[in-house]
């Protein structure tokens, strides 16, 4: 069964704190996704990672996918209220590129005044 | 340049009733994928249209079918809605062959069986 977990899935952290989530993966893919989801909202695309040893930063995100260990993580540095909100991982397991996504549990961030 | 739109934002049905969504995708964007968000869980792949057929399809039964027109729309339908039909449905689009770029989501139709 393909499987994509992320941990943890509940994360409360204080402003201005490190921290990383990460992403597992069962399924050979070299396409994962990063999305955030406000509450009711939907969600808004954050990096692209389409090979082994890709690494993409935005602001207080960095985002770096390790395609041998299935493995991705999302980086948050000095974090700040605004980061507040859920964020999915997301892979790309079709075989022709059309964009089938298995979406990750997701990790839900409180960062704390 | 609009985004990827949809409608109804909200929906209330009763169990048995059947249901239609509906999807404009992003301009320029020819390839729809259907998308179901329960409460506190990711997003759930249904089905994807691609040149007015379906090309993909998750593990959701028959009740679950769709359709998309030559201006690359798409609906979705559910017949005999169930109390766990109950979700957050999320329309996506894409342009094919462009496959370094990502899905752009639609703020979705909430919709609640009762």
């Amino acid at each position: 069964e393909l499987k994509v977990e992320q941990n943890p899935l509940f994360l409360s952290m204080q402003e201005g704190k490190n921290y990383t989530i990460y992403c597992n993966y069962s399924t050979t893919s070299d396409r994962l996704y990063w999305y955030r989801q406000d509450p009711g909202k939907s969600l808004e695309s954050l990096f692209v990672l389409l090979s082994n040893g890709a690494v993409k930063q935005e602001g207080r995100l960095m985002a770096s996918l390790d395609t041998k260990a299935r493995l991705s993580t999302l980086h948050i540095t000095a974090a700040v209220h605004d980061l507040s909100a859920t964020y999915f991982c997301a892979v790309d397991i079709s075989t022709s590129g059309t964009y089938k996504y298995i979406f990750g549990t997701g990790t839900r961030l409180k960062v704390l005044a | 340049d609009a985004g990827v739109t949809q409608s109804p934002t909200h929906l209330i049905k009763t169990r048995g009733q059947q249901v239609t969504l509906r999807c404009s995708p992003k301009s320029g964007h020819d390839t729809v994928s259907w998308y179901q968000q329960a409460l506190g869980q990711g997003p759930q792949f249904i089905f994807q249209y691609y040149e007015e057929e379906e090309r993909q399809r998750g593990n959701f039964p028959d009740r679950f079918s769709g359709h998309q027109f030559p201006n690359y729309s798409s609906e979705l339908n559910v017949n005999a809605l169930l109390l766990g039909d109950s979700a957050l449905y999320l329309c996506a689009s894409s342009e094919t062959g462009n496959w370094d770029s990502p899905l752009h989501f639609g703020n979705g139709t909430r919709l609640t069986v009762t």
